[in-house]
């Protein structure tokens, strides 16, 4: 059973860009969570999504967006990069609803922003 | 500026002794929690879950304590092994674990000696 699948693992851009970057839940997992990780402020929750709807949100400003497609695939989409979005980037899945056994994550994308 | 790292909570262990890692959480309304462990260069990894109406679990090699009264949580790991080495954390969730956002503890960094 393939896990969760973050790509890419590593980007940099430079200030001002904006980035995508995608997950891919385990097969049959509804619900996919997105994580930024900084040395300074730990694990941080951005949001989650489930059945293409975000269902939680975190505070983080409005330069964070994402969404979630008909095949539970999620992207995230930073824009107008700070220096201070430099962070693993990481997505949680689970099935969404029910109980569960915690949420699997995946490796992380690494973002540089430079 | 330059970003303050966390000062990651360090226990060093020998080899075949047993570990315990504390964590305080934040939230009385939290019902289910969840212990992590993160290796260099990957995501965070799954150990053992416990729901509010336990105070206790047990796994393969870890028991998971929790203390509503004092809002305290334990990773206990018998025989610890040098692969044990990483950083763990706690996680909270206020919805049984079925939406919604894990709330993340610091992180307890254990070195394993052999």
């Amino acid at each position: 059973k393939a896990g969760v699948t973050q790509t890419p693992r590593y980007l940099i851009k430079t200030r001002g860009q904006q980035v995508t970057l995608s997950c891919s839940p385990i097969s049959g997992h509804r619900s996919v969570s997105w994580y930024q990780q900084t040395p300074g402020q730990g694990l941080q929750f951005l949001f989650e999504y489930f059945s293409e709807t975000q269902r939680n949100k975190g505070n983080f400003p409005g330069r964070f967006s994402g969404r979630q497609f008909s095949n539970s695939r999620s992207e995230m989409n930073v824009s107008t990069l700070e220096l201070g979005d430099s962070a693993l980037y990481l997505c949680a899945s689970s099935p969404g609803q029910g109980p569960l056994r915690g949420y699997t994550f995946g490796s992380g994308t690494r973002l540089t922003v430079v | 500026g330059e970003s303050v790292g966390l000062h990651l909570p360090t226990l060093s262990v020998q080899e075949g002794d047993n570990s315990i890692i504390n964590c305080a959480y934040s939230n009385s309304a939290s019902d289910y929690f969840i212990w992590y462990k993160q290796e260099s260069g990957k995501g965070p990894q799954f150990i053992i879950d416990i729901r509010s109406n336990m105070d206790k679990r047990q796994g393969q090699r870890v028991t998971v304590l929790l203390n509503k009264t004092v809002k305290h949580l334990s990773l206990q790991i018998a025989a610890t092994q040098p692969g044990d080495s990483a950083v763990y954390f706690c996680a909270e969730n206020m919805y049984g674990g079925s939406q919604g956002n894990l709330i993340f503890g610091k992180g307890t960094k254990l070195s394993v000696k052999p």
